[in-house]
């Protein structure tokens, strides 16, 4: 596609539910990153792919937090036992390469309540 | 990465040139100087990035000290639309992740 699409643009979930958060990066990018950022900070890193794998998860909070990319193209961030701490726009970026720059979706509001 | 410090704020009249500074004392030989600006309840967007020389696109000119040690991104002509936080991030080319910072929340004023 055109852009990174992310779905849902938005969703309101209850404490201690299961959501996923799905990405479709930009065809032809093999780079693909979460990011999460909370109201009045810059995006934090949650985890790079390279292709099928997952090259560095090191900005997971926790075992709660999981992240899947199967085929090298869609990436679907998965979190378990939701917490109102989850609460926060999600970002998904894809990029051809290392170097370039990345391009970002609109991202997901998530609201754990 | 090296880290970088930017101002919080910065206003600029609309159609003048907005100079966004950026200081990255630390930043070692291999790393580039990147910028992204983020709108309001919008992903970050790539503006432009640069390792020693200056450079220019669409959208903006980047301008790096001959030390390496600072750098001024250059809206040329800044319009309301361009009101967005600025991100200056140093990274290592062949880096997986951009740390973002604060950043510098500049308003564009009519």
């Amino acid at each position: 596609g055109a852009g990174v699409s992310q779905t849902p643009s938005n969703k309101v979930t209850e404490k201690g539910k299961y959501v996923e958060l799905r990405c479709d990066p930009i065809s032809g990018h093999t780079a693909l990153y979460w990011y999460r950022q909370s109201l009045g900070q810059g995006p934090e890193f949650l985890i790079y792919f390279q292709g099928t794998g997952a090259a560095d998860d090191s900005g997971l909070p926790n075992d709660r937090f999981f992240a899947v990319r199967p085929e090298g193209s869609v990436s679907t961030l998965k979190i378990q036992r939701t917490e109102r701490g989850d609460s926060a726009m999600y970002l998904c970026a894809s990029s051809r390469d290392r170097e370039g720059g990345y391009t970002f979706g609109s991202g997901t509001r998530l609201t754990v309540v | 990465d090296a880290k970088t410090t930017q101002p919080t704020s910065m206003d600029c009249a609309e159609g003048r040139a907005a100079n966004l500074p950026c200081n990255h004392s630390t930043i070692s030989g291999n790393e580039y100087v990147y910028w992204y600006r983020q709108i309001h309840s919008q992903g970050p967007q790539y503006i432009i990035h640069g390792l020693k020389n200056n450079e220019t696109n669409e959208m903006a000119s980047l301008i790096i000290t001959e030390d390496r040690k600072s750098s001024t991104l250059i809206l040329p002509h800044a319009t309301l639309r361009d009101t967005a936080v600025y991100y200056c991030i140093v990274r290592v080319a062949t880096g997986r992740q951009l740390t973002f910072g604060s950043g510098t929340q500049l308003t564009v004023l009519p």
